[in-house]
């Protein structure tokens, strides 16, 4: 079956990067998109970026300075990264297959602190 | 880039009410070329990640109770629920997929009275 698992560290430093593994299982990369979305504690949800199933990406412009997105698709892996993290970036990380989209990781959890 | 904006930010319903929760697109998301509104519903209960529960405005994912329906065109959308359950009292979002960058509604609060 389908399933999306996001993976990283919990506590980030400020002005540190965010490294982040979403590892899917049940479809190919080559055929679907996934997407990356977060929300901060107690708020709504923010598109992030989606890496396409051809290998192009597109990212929120309010993040695009700071983020890139790849993939193995050997390893079945896309891989977010965000630089000169800050407290407000901390939040619920979560990829999905598709957007919309029935399939969604578990969400990871990302504090920036110090 | 489009903007969605909710509202209600919250309501408090009693089982068994009808609740309508409004989304508004700063652009249209009706398609010219085959007359489809690019816009999803979902539904998140805590600690839970997002479920799809509509997309193009009024088509309801599988397995989603009938009870939960998508309306709206243009720029202007509606969710209703009708006969409001406790299971349903969760935060919802709406989210155009016209274009990029995808954007989502600010949220709704669905309480219990």
């Amino acid at each position: 079956q389908v399933q999306l698992k996001e993976s990283g560290p919990g506590l980030v430093q400020p002005s540190q990067t965010l490294s982040l593994t979403c590892t899917v299982s049940g479809f190919s990369l080559t055929s679907y998109n996934v997407h990356w979305v977060r929300q901060p504690p107690g708020k709504g949800l923010e598109w992030m970026g989606r890496m396409r199933y051809n290998g192009d990406t597109s990212y929120n412009s309010a993040l695009k300075s700071r983020l890139s997105i790849s993939r193995d698709t050997s390893k079945n892996q896309v891989f977010l990264k965000m630089n000169s993290l800050q407290t407000d970036d901390t939040g619920t990380y979560y990829c999905t297959r598709d957007l919309p989209g029935t399939h969604w990781g578990q969400g990871v959890m990302v504090t920036v602190s110090s | 880039d489009i903007v969605m904006t909710q509202s209600p930010s919250s309501l408090a319903v009693s089982a068994g009410e009808t609740v309508t929760i409004n989304c508004k697109s700063s652009q249209s998301l009706l398609s010219s070329g085959n007359q489809k509104n690019y816009l999803a519903w979902y539904q998140q209960k805590p600690g839970q990640s997002p479920k799809l529960l509509i997309y193009l405005a009024s088509t309801r994912e599988s397995g989603v109770p009938d009870r939960f329906i998508g309306s709206g065109s243009g720029t202007d959308f509606t969710l209703t629920i009708s006969s409001v359950q406790a299971e349903d009292l969760a935060d919802y979002y709406c989210q155009q997929h016209y274009s990029y960058p995808r954007t989502f509604g600010g949220g709704t609060k669905l309480e219990l009275k």
